[in-house]
């Protein structure tokens, strides 16, 4: 069975700009979260869908937003990216449900300049 | 409350045991996990436990879970240089939200 693929793997982009980031879960996964990783903060929870429908949220600005499609795939976009963007997006595939076990992808590196 | 605590740095022999601590607050959380993450990776899920269980071993690893005290530990047994990574504990919140702690560095010593 494939582990969790994120897409691309590295990532520059320019202070405001705006980036897609693409996550495919373990096949049979309907549970798709997305967190981001900084030296500072460490790893923060951004938002998780489940079944094309966001169910919970981290407290992130409104530039950060996503999406699920009907094959579990996920999108998350920054808009007007900021310096403080800079970081490790990290995305976790669960099966169903509630609290069932997490896996994790290898994660995009995302660097604004 | 998310606020999950780790100690931040642990140095051991390799051959050695190596024991991790983690301090959790939310007492509702029905799985604890272990992840470890190495130099430029994801996070690798190592072993998790489920809050009604008191200890959990899954080959060198061994997990203690006190619940009156919310803490969890990671003992690594015969501690070997490839487990020489940064070791996440983690705690669910609702609907598959994990809050994290800040991470231990555990350095193997050849």
């Amino acid at each position: 069975k494939a582990g969790v693929t994120q897409t691309p793997r590295y990532l520059i982009k320019t202070r405001g700009q705006q980036v897609t980031l693409s996550c495919s879960p373990i096949s049979g996964h309907r549970s798709v979260s997305w967190y981001q990783q900084t030296p500072g903060q460490g790893l923060q929870f951004l938002f998780e869908y489940f079944s094309e429908t966001q169910r919970n949220k981290g407290n992130f600005p409104g530039r950060f937003s996503g999406r699920q499609f009907s094959n579990s795939r996920s999108e998350m976009n920054v808009s007007t990216l900021e310096l403080g963007d800079s970081a490790l997006y990290l995305c976790a595939s669960s099966q169903l449900g509630e609290d069932t076990e997490a896996f994790f992808g290898q994660g995009t590196r995302l660097t604004v300049v | 409350g998310e606020d999950v605590e780790q100690s931040l740095f642990l140095s051991v022999r390799e051959g050695d045991s190596s024991v991790i601590n983690c301090t959790y607050t939310d007492s509702s959380s029905t799985y604890l996990y272990w992840y470890k993450q190495e130099p430029g990776a994801g996070l690798q899920l190592l072993t998790y436990i489920f809050s009604n269980m008191d200890m959990k071993q899954d080959q060198r690893l061994t997990v203690l879970l006190n619940k009156k005290d919310k803490h969890l530990s990671l003992r690594i047994a015969d501690t070997q240089t490839g487990d020489s990574a940064i070791y996440f504990c983690a705690e669910t919140l609702r609907r598959n939200r994990l809050a994290f702690g800040k991470g231990n560095q555990v350095v193997v010593i050849p």
